[in-house]
Order: C-alpha cells, then sequence, then structure tokens
C-alpha cells in the first residue's frame, strides 16, 4: 500500500533548528511537497522537490533522496510563529498526491 | 475575490440532510480539488477535476459528488448527510496537475448530527 510516515509531535526552542523527517513508500513517485498549517488554517506550499538533494529558500531547506524514500524539512532560526502543523505529501504514478498526517510543531520560548 | 474562497465557514447538519459546500477560485486554475481533514489523519482526496467538465474520484469518494460546469467553481454535494461525515473540508486548486503548486480555501467545518 502507499503510506506516509512523519513523527505525530516535536517540541523546540525559539532561535535553534529542527528537522522534520519524512519516509513514504508510493506506487511510483512524482515529487515530494512540504506544506505548512497553522492551526484553524489552510495549508500553504512551503517546498517541492523531485530530485534528489537539498532546496534551500531563506530559513527552510527541503531534502530528498529517492533511492532511501526520504525527505527531511530543516527549520533554521526558529521563531514563535513558526509553530504549526508540516505536512508532507508524495506525488504517485498517478499524479495524485498521499498525504502523512502532520508533524505538529511546538516552538518554546 | 483574491485567491479561494470557500462557503459555509461552518455547518451543523441533520443526518440524512442535502448539503453542498461551495467552493470558487478567481486565478483560473485548472485544477481544483476537495479534500477532507480528520484528526490524526492525513488530507485524504475527495474529488477533482483536472479541467472545466471532467471530474474524478479520489480516495474517499462515496457519500460526495462533485460538478465542473465551469473553471471558476467546483462544489461538493452530500446528498444524505451522515455522522461519518463530519471533518473540516478544504478545496484547492492548481495551475493544472497534481505536482503543481496546490493554493487551498480556508476550509469549511461540517458537523453532522
Amino acid at each position: 500500500g502507499q503510506n506516509i510516515d512523519q513523527p505525530t509531535e516535536m517540541t523546540a526552542t525559539e532561535g535553534a533548528i529542527v528537522q522534520i523527517n519524512c519516509t513514504y513508500q508510493t506506487s511510483g513517485f512524482n515529487g515530494l511537497f512540504w506544506y505548512q498549517q497553522h492551526a484553524g488554517e489552510a495549508p500553504t506550499f512551503l517546498s517541492y522537490n523531485v530530485l534528489d538533494g537539498l532546496e534551500e529558500k531563506g530559513r527552510f531547506s527541503s531534502f530528498l533522496s529517492r533511492s532511501k524514500g526520504y525527505s527531511y524539512l530543516l527549520l533554521k532560526e526558529l521563531q514563535m510563529k513558526d509553530s504549526a502543523s508540516y505536512l508532507c505529501a508524495a506525488s504517485d504514478s498517478n499524479y495524485q498526491l498521499i498525504w502523512g498526517a502532520g508533524t505538529k510543531l511546538i516552538i518554546k520560548p | 475575490i483574491a485567491g479561494i474562497t470557500q462557503a459555509p465557514t461552518s455547518q451543523i447538519l441533520a443526518a440524512g440532510r442535502r448539503m453542498t459546500l461551495r467552493c470558487t477560485q478567481d486565478m483560473r486554475h485548472n485544477a481544483m480539488y476537495w479534500y477532507r481533514q480528520d484528526l490524526g489523519l492525513g488530507l485524504r482526496l475527495i474529488h477533482y477535476s483536472n479541467t472545466a467538465g471532467t471530474t474524478g474520484k479520489g480516495e474517499v469518494p462515496d457519500g460526495y459528488s462533485v460538478s465542473r460546469a465551469n473553471t471558476d467553481d467546483f462544489p461538493l454535494t452530500l446528498a444524505s448527510a451522515v455522522p461519518s461525515q463530519t471533518s473540516v473540508y478544504f478545496c484547492a486548486s492548481s495551475t493544472s496537475g497534481m505536482t503543481d503548486t496546490q493554493y487551498f480555501g480556508p476550509g469549511t467545518r461540517l458537523t453532522v448530527l
């Protein structure tokens, strides 16, 4: 079957760095997305990786290893506003997105 | 309108009633989607439309129907609501296919009693 695994919850300190991992098993693969979702709000796009390697975008970076079925989202210089859920989603052979349940990130002062 | 809107924001509905959730986008996106989001589960695709006039079934289509008469609107209908359809419903759109960035509406919180 198709599956996305990511930790349910993580806690980090303001100003620190946190890495949120995601592993996926899909029939075929057409890319990996990360979205941010604040409580009670809609998901918003953060990143898309289709090739192996690291993509950096300001304080956020995303990494993909296709051979390992693994991705991570790296958040640097954490701010209180980064408290949110982070959703990992993989595109399968039919170009449908398979979504993880999300990782709730709690930032402490 | 800027982006993608949904109505109503929230609704409490008696089981067995018919309900239509509305979704409108002004970005001229070809593709539109309906998801439900339940606690502890990932977003699950209900139905999608790659372009006006076409629709397709997602992962959890039973009990739901959609139509796509034009580019902007993509309503979701529950013909006879059941309590298991209590959820938060998100509409989304993208330029073309699912490997494009999806833009989400604010969501509709539906409770079926």
